[in-house]
This record gives structure tokens, C-alpha cells and sequence, in this order.
């Protein structure tokens, strides 16, 4: 496909049940980032990935959320025993390229529709 | 670290009407800058973005931006909305400098169109 897509689009868990969310980015994407917007706030950073290499995890808020992407492609965001504070939508956005600090190297992320979890 | 303080919350406009978006920055490092608009139910899409050079910055959609450093300040306008402008819109940075592209995002700001 020509953007990111994520799967499900929406998702109700019970609480404690364990869930997993699939991120597709576009093809050929070296970066993959995964962000959390809850309800009436703006996107937070969760984790990053270059290629298979997850280089930043600072921002998943607890052991109970898992991040991987074997092949350097398809990422998966798995959280564990869900709390109804997980209850948001989860954005993925890829970017092609390495990147880098000057501008005219930097490239731009582009975000997938979000899954959204509602955790009961 | 950086932060973004979005003060409006929503912004209400008449159609044809003018309209700035506010967005102040605080970061010990040098910085980018974005604008991002998300309809209901789709994902984030870039309006605009500062790198370097001309601190006027011209996006998509007639919407356009200006940088200023000495207030830390990246405000958004349009000189005439439409119904279509309809939306919520985030101020977002990232630092500028190679390993560290996670952007930090505002809490945004609902643009509502009165016909």
C-alpha cells in the first residue's frame, strides 16, 4: 500500500487481558515509531526502531509493554495484563532513509490511523 | 528534553476569517519544527515544518508559519479558513541533531469553522 496501515483499527480489551497491536509501514521505511495519544491530549512517544534495532524505548511506561520488529519491517506492540489507563490510541509512523542531523538530510514521518484500545 | 505548550485549546472562527494557532517551545538544544493537522478518525498529517533558513515557512492547504527564537515561538496561521480547515491541529519538535528524531507534541488545538 502507498501509507502506513495499522490492524485492528479498533480494539476493546477486558482488563488483565493481553493484546497485540500490528504495525505496517511503508515499504522500504529504515524507522518505525510507535506513540500514545490519550484521550484529549497529543501523541507521546513510546518507542523507536531502525530497522530491526529497537534504539529507543525510554518512553513505554511500564514492563508490561513489549515493542519488536524481527525483520525490520512489520512492528508489533504487545502490552501485557491492559489497565484501563492503557485505554488510547496507538500511532505508528514510519520514515524512509537514515536520516540525519543536518536538514537537508532529514526526512519526514509519516503516521498510520492509529488503533484504537479501549480496555474495559 | 523538549515541551510544547499549545495555550488554545480550541479555537472557534468564522468561515473566510482569519485565524493563528499559538505554539511556544522550550528546549536546551537546537530544534525542529512542526505542524501537524489530524481529522477525525485518520492519522497525523504535516502541514508544515522549520529546519533552517527562512524562518516563514509555507505548508499545504494555504497555511503558513513563522519561527521565532527569541520568543520561542512557532505560531500558525491562515490568512482565510474554510469549512474544510475543520480539525485538530499539533505543534510538535524533535531535537536536531541525529539519534534523537522522536518528536514531542503538543496537546493541540481544535479549529472549529462557523459557517
Amino acid at each position: 500500500g502507498a501509507g502506513v496501515s495499522q490492524s485492528p483499527r479498533y480494539k476493546v480489551a477486558k482488563r488483565g487481558q493481553d493484546v497485540a497491536l500490528r504495525c505496517d509501514p511503508i515499504s522500504g521505511h529504515v524507522s518505525l515509531f510507535w506513540y500514545q495519544q490519550a484521550l484529549g491530549q497529543g501523541p507521546e512517544f513510546l518507542t523507536y526502531f531502525q530497522n530491526e534495532a529497537q534504539l529507543d524505548k525510554s518512553g513505554l511506561p511500564s514492563d508490561r509493554f513489549f515493542a519488536e520488529r524481527p525483520e525490520g519491517s512489520v512492528s508489533t506492540l504487545k502490552i501485557q495484563r491492559t489497565q484501563q489507563e492503557d485505554s488510547a490510541v496507538y500511532l505508528c509512523a514510519s520514515r524512509g532513509g537514515r536520516g540525519g542531523a543536518a536538514p537537508s538530510r532529514y526526512n519526514e514521518q509519516f503516521f498510520g490511523p492509529g488503533t484504537r484500545l479501549t480496555v474495559l | 528534553a523538549q515541551s510544547v505548550t499549545q495555550l488554545d485549546s480550541q479555537v472557534p472562527v468564522f468561515e473566510e476569517a482569519p485565524v493563528e494557532l499559538r505554539c511556544n517551545y522550550s528546549s536546551s538544544v537546537s530544534v525542529y519544527l512542526f505542524w501537524y493537522v489530524q481529522y477525525p478518525n485518520q492519522g497525523l498529517q504535516l502541514l508544515l515544518k522549520y529546519l533552517s533558513g527562512s524562518t516563514l515557512v509555507k505548508g499545504i492547504n494555504g497555511f503558513e508559519a513563522e519561527f521565532n527564537k527569541s520568543q520561542t515561538s512557532f505560531h500558525l496561521r491562515k490568512p482565510s479558513v474554510h469549512i474544510s480547515d475543520t480539525a485538530e491541529y499539533f505543534c510538535a519538535v524533535s531535537a536536531a541533531w541525529f539519534g534523537n528524531e522522536k518528536l514531542t507534541f503538543g496537546t493541540g488545538t481544535r479549529l472549529t469553522i462557523i459557517p
